[in-house]
C-alpha cells in the first residue's frame, strides 16, 4: 500500500526566504508523485508532478521538487517566498493501476512580511 | 477551458436530512472522482468513475452515501441521512482518462451538519 508523510503541519518563513516543504512516500512500485496547492475556500491546483525521467521537476509559480528514490522523498522548494505563496500544500502519490491519489495531511505555509 | 464546476459551494443542514452535491467535469474528461476532505487533512477518495461506470467505490459508505453519473458527464453525490461526522468538504476532480495522471479539482462543497 502507498502512503505519504508530510513533515510539519505548519511552516513559517519570511518573505524572500527559501521555502522547503518535506514529503516522504512509501510505495512498493515506482510512484508518480504530485504537489498540489490549496488556497482558502478553493480546490486543489497542481503545482508539479513527477512520472518518469528527470528527477528534478519544475512547476508553476517558481516551485520545484526533486525525486530521490534512495530517500523516498519528494521535497518541494522555492528559492524566494512571496506573500502570495501562503496556502496549504499537499503531496500525493499514485502508484498502482487505479491511479488513485493518496494524499498527505498537508503543510500550511505562512509567509511573514 | 472551463474548470470543474461544483454546486452548491456551501450547504448547512440538520442531521438526518438528505443532501446532494453536483459536479460537472471538464469537457472531454472521461474519469471523474469524488473526494472527502476533513478539516486539516488531505482529500480521500470516495469513488471513481470511468465514463458512467463506478470502477472504484471501495471507500464509499454505502449505507448512507450514493453516487451516479448517468450519462458519463456530470455526477451527483448524495448522503441520506446525514450525520454530524459528515461535515467536511466534498471535492470533485476529473481527468481526461485514467492513464492521464493529472486530476483537476473543483472548488468543493463545504457541508455543515448541525
Amino acid at each position: 500500500a502507498q502512503s505519504v508523510t508530510q513533515l510539519g503541519s505548519h511552516v513559517s518563513v519570511s518573505e524572500g526566504a527559501l521555502v522547503l516543504l518535506r514529503c516522504n512516500y512509501s510505495s512498493s512500485v515506482p510512484p508518480y508523485l504530485f504537489w498540489y496547492v490549496q488556497y482558502p475556500n478553493q480546490g486543489l491546483q497542481l503545482l508539479l508532478k513527477y512520472t518518469t525521467g528527470a528527477t528534478l521537476v519544475k512547476g508553476i509559480n517558481g516551485f520545484e521538487a526533486e525525486f530521490k528514490k534512495s530517500e523516498t522523498s519528494f521535497h518541494l522548494t522555492k528559492p524566494s517566498a512571496h506573500m502570495s505563496d501562503a496556502a496549504e500544500y499537499f503531496c500525493a502519490v499514485s502508484a498502482d493501476s487505479s491511479y488513485k491519489l493518496i494524499f498527505g495531511s498537508g503543510t500550511r505555509l505562512l509567509v511573514r512580511p | 477551458e472551463a474548470g470543474v464546476v461544483q454546486s452548491p459551494r456551501y450547504k448547512i443542514i440538520e442531521k438526518k436530512q438528505p443532501v446532494a452535491f453536483w459536479c460537472n467535469p471538464i469537457s472531454g474528461h472521461n474519469t471523474l472522482y469524488w473526494y472527502l476532505q476533513n478539516l486539516g487533512q488531505g482529500p480521500e477518495l470516495l469513488i471513481r468513475y470511468e465514463n458512467e461506470e463506478a470502477v472504484d467505490d471501495s471507500q464509499l459508505p454505502k449505507d448512507r452515501f450514493s453516487a451516479e453519473r448517468l450519462k458519463g458527464v456530470d455526477s451527483t453525490l448524495k448522503i441520506q441521512p446525514a450525520e454530524l461526522g459528515d461535515s467536511a468538504v466534498y471535492l470533485c476532480a476529473s481527468s481526461r482518462d485514467r492513464d492521464t495522471d493529472t486530476q483537476y479539482f473543483g472548488p468543493g462543497t463545504r457541508l455543515t451538519v448541525l
